[in-house]
Order: C-alpha cells, then structure tokens, then sequence
C-alpha cells in the first residue's frame, strides 16, 4: 500500500499570501496523484490532477508539481475563499489513498 | 447539470446490513469508473471500493474487504454499495464520487454523501 503523508498538518497563513503544501508517497505514485479542497459540511472537490493538471474552473492560482514519491500544492494568493483541508490522493495502485490532509487556517 | 446524489445511510446495529445508492445524471454513467469514499467525523478521506465502467472489476479496501460489495445497474445510472457485517469503525459519511476516466483516475464529481451510524 501507498502510504501518503501530508504536511503540516495545518498551515496558518494570511489573505494574500502564498501557501505550499507538500505531499510524500512512501513508494512512487509516477504523476497518478491529485489533490482535492474539502470546505466544512462539503464534499470535496478536485483540484489537481495528474500530478499538475488543473481540474475543469480551479483558479489558476493552485498550481500542483512533483513526481514519484514528492509532490507540492501551490496556492500562490490565498482567499479567503481558499481557507479549507486539503488532500492528496494516489491513483497509481491499488488500493487508492489519501493523505491525512493538510487545514490551511487564517 | 452533472450529479451525484446518494441514499440509504441511516442508524444501524452492529452486525446489520445496509445498502447505499447512488443516483448519477446529467452524463452517460456508463462510460465512467465509479468509486465510493468514506470520511469518518472529524477524520480524514479513506476509499472504500471501486468498479470499473462495465462493472467487469471491483476493488476493495482490505478494511472492507468480504463485507462490503459494489455494484452497478447501468441501466438505472445507479451504483449501489451493500454493507454486511457492520462495525462501529464504519460509522461515516459515505460518497459516491465518479472516476475521471473509463477505467480510473481521480475522482471528478462528487455526491453530497449519506451518513452511517453503526450503534446499538
């Protein structure tokens, strides 16, 4: 199993400033690793995927990089919109895994 | 409009049985992989089970792994989860959420999620 680890565990940020998000296989994952934005009483929603692709209407203010085993989520002015939990995700073997997630606070 | 809704969750007794659905509309449910996922209160996201387009494979977390079984009516654009043998561990909100594509990739459209409570 892929084990995903995220960090921190929370990031405490102002509106306007950049936020990176860092997400860790314990094997490699190739580019199959997205990231989604979970909002309280919310289902999440996709982000990222592919590793750096943006999903249908994100902002172009998230940015995703990396491969293998080492991965970033890049918001690069944080709204006060964007203030939420992230997760990683990989899709690159069974079974699929998220990250314990990373709570970006004001 | 592309959606996801699902049904079915409630309160039940360990041991007891439930079966979620999951209503898809606004695209050809068909032609997409489908997933459940569970968020425990106050916990992160774990998948559960996946099927492919045609239901020709399933796959399932160890966790759920004999006790859980999903499945597919394409001509009702309807994937079901039936749950035996329930544990308190499976107490969640439980998603369907649709694959990207044909045969996997990331999940692209969620339903709002259904709540499981497992408690005598």
């Amino acid at each position: 199993e892929r084990v995903m680890t995220q960090s921190p565990a929370t990031l405490s940020v102002s509106p306007g400033e950049r936020a990176t998000l860092s997400c860790r296989a314990s094997q490699s994952v190739s580019s199959n690793l997205a990231w989604y934005q979970q909002k309280p009483g919310q289902a999440p929603r996709l982000l990222i995927y592919g590793a750096s692709t943006r999903a249908t209407g994100i902002p172009a203010r998230f940015s995703g990089s990396g491969s293998a085993t080492e991965f970033t989520l890049t918001i690069s002015s944080l709204q006060s919109e964007d203030f939420a939990v992230y997760y990683c995700q990989q899709d690159n073997n069974w079974p699929l895994t998220f990250g314990g997630g990373t709570k970006v606070e004001i | 409009e592309v959606q996801l809704l699902e049904s079915g969750g409630g309160l039940v007794q360990p041991g007891g049985s439930l079966r979620l659905s999951c209503a898809a509309s606004g695209f050809t449910f068909s032609t997409y992989a489908m997933s459940w996922v569970r968020q425990a209160p106050g916990k992160g996201l774990e998948w559960v089970s996946a099927t492919s387009s045609s239901a020709g494979s399933t796959y399932y977390a160890d966790s759920v792994k004999g006790r859980f079984t999903i499945s597919r009516d394409n001509s009702k654009n309807t994937l079901y989860l039936q749950m035996n043998s329930l544990r308190a561990e499976d107490t969640a909100v439980y998603y369907c959420a649709r694959r990207l594509w044909l045969e996997g990739g990331p999940f692209d459209i969620w339903g709002q999620g259904t709540m499981v409570t497992v408690s005598s």
